[in-house]
């Protein structure tokens, strides 16, 4: 079945340093994938998304590259704020139609980040 | 505002005691889902609705029952709730089931099974 494995956490930064946070996926055929963030005490949200291979998702700075021959879709950010500290979750979700995966997110285990001032 | 709202945000209870987490949507969505968060496994699914009155398991759905009466309303019922359905649960909704959808999802509702 379908699975997706981020780097393991926590990750702690100092204001303005590079983020990158690994992730690999498994599926069948070309899913679309994406990066939810969870905010403190909050659902999660859409980041960014990409829905075929060499399409570079961003928003707020970060960015995410799917890339089908490593089958990764990384997530990376040039100078990471206090405000970005949170849970990240790499997830995918398949193209075809049928059977009881369509529709559903199948999600990384989340890394936390933390950035200090 | 467009949104996911869930009810309650948190729920104490014991075991065997049946209760009901609610979950609606105001962006008439067709399809919806709920997933439960654990430490350390991310998030999976429950189960799923593709519309009214057609509802498919995910996969834990051990222990939960759903229905989709309201193209709005998805709420998710343990009727005899056990100490390791202890977990962060979260309803998401898209505006149908395809692969490239942006899922939209409610704030969360922790519950604790004593």
């Amino acid at each position: 079945g379908d699975s997706v494995t981020q780097m393991e956490g926590p990750v702690t930064l100092s204001e303005e340093a590079f983020l990158t946070i690994n992730c690999t996926y498994t599926a069948t055929g070309y899913p679309s994938l994406f990066w939810y963030v969870q905010y403190p005490g909050e659902g999660l949200q859409l980041l960014l998304k990409a829905t075929k291979a060499d399409d570079k998702g961003s928003n707020k700075g970060f960015e995410a590259t799917y890339r089908k021959e490593t089958t990764s879709f990384h997530l990376e950010k040039g100078s990471v704020q206090v405000s970005d500290s949170a849970v990240y979750f790499c997830a995918l979700s398949p193209l075809w139609a049928g059977g009881t995966s369509y529709g559903k997110l199948t999600f990384g285990q989340g890394t936390i980040l933390t950035v200090h001032p | 505002e467009a949104q996911v709202t869930q009810n309650p945000r948190y729920l104490i209870t014991v075991t065997g005691k049946k209760l009901t987490v609610t979950c609606s949507q105001n962006m008439n969505h067709e399809y919806m889902s709920w997933y439960r968060q654990d430490p350390g496994l991310g998030l999976r699914q429950i189960y799923y609705s593709m519309n009214v009155e057609a509802t498919d398991k995910g996969d834990v759905p051990e222990g939960y029952k759903v229905s989709r009466k309201e193209k709005r309303n998805f709420p998710l019922i343990l009727e005899s709730p056990s100490p390791n359905q202890t977990s962060l649960y979260f309803c998401a909704s898209s505006p149908s089931a395809g692969g490239r959808e942006t899922q939209y999802f409610g704030p969360g509702t922790r519950l604790l099974v004593l």
